[in-house]
């Protein structure tokens, strides 16, 4: 899996949106982006993920620019409760059987 | 709804008494697993299962044994826990389908003295 890159922490004020940014520059053709969190001490929670295209769900939406290299998390109005550990993962999409490697991911802490 | 469930939530031991975490899933999922998170080292695999008598070693399997004899059931075994072991402990599953995600349970926080 290509190696991913996140800052260690971030600020945001609830209710702004919060942009996490991810450099994967080694993607290849086949890996996905996928993004998880961690709110303290509890099972990791999927969000998010994508190949090329740009994708919204209702919790968040991952901007992937053009040529893959990097990516944004976007949550439209950050709460409180979204203080976690972000975690990006590149995964190529034959590997079922293999673990998800989560990084050092970025803490996102929301205040009010 | 669909979930991972694990118990017991929070388990402190001794040394050398054998304990069983159990993990379920209700999602019909073929792939399950085991992960340890520990300060510093992030999460990391112990076992594996891709379906039904099929496990395989992650990357710390040592000092643990898993068993998978229905599909919905994973169990973590440490047969003789040693302090080393402290940690806290994931279960996840997922479908094989090329893109499905992975579900994790709450966790099982466990001291071994």
């Amino acid at each position: 899996d290509a190696k991913t890159t996140q800052p260690p922490s971030m600020d945001c004020a609830e209710g702004r949106a919060a942009n996490l940014p991810c450099n994967h520059s080694t993607i290849s053709g086949n890996e996905y982006v996928y993004w998880y969190r961690q709110i303290h001490s509890q099972g990791p929670q999927y969000i998010i993920h994508g190949l090329k295209n740009n994708e919204t769900n209702e919790m968040a939406s991952l901007i992937i620019t053009e040529d893959r290299k990097s990516s944004t998390l976007i949550l439209p109005h950050a709460t409180l409760r979204d203080t976690a550990v972000y975690y990006c993962i590149v995964r190529a999409d034959n590997q079922a059987g293999t673990a998800l490697i989560f990084g050092k991911g970025t803490t996102l802490s929301v205040s009010s | 709804e669909a979930q991972v469930t694990q118990n017991p939530r929070y388990l402190i031991t001794v040394t050398g008494k054998k304990l069983t975490v159990t993990c379920s899933q209700n999602m019909n999922h073929e792939y399950m697993s085991w992960y340890r998170q520990d300060p510093g080292l992030g999460l990391r695999q112990i076992y594996y299962s891709m379906n039904v008598e099929v496990t395989d070693k992650g990357d710390v399997p040592e000092g643990y044994k898993v068993s998978r004899k229905e599909k919905r059931n994973f169990p973590l075994i440490l047969e003789s826990p040693s302090p080393n072991q402290t940690s806290l402990y994931f279960c996840a599953s997922r479908g094989l389908a090329r893109t499905d995600t992975q579900y994790f349970g709450p966790g099982t926080r466990l001291t071994v003295l």
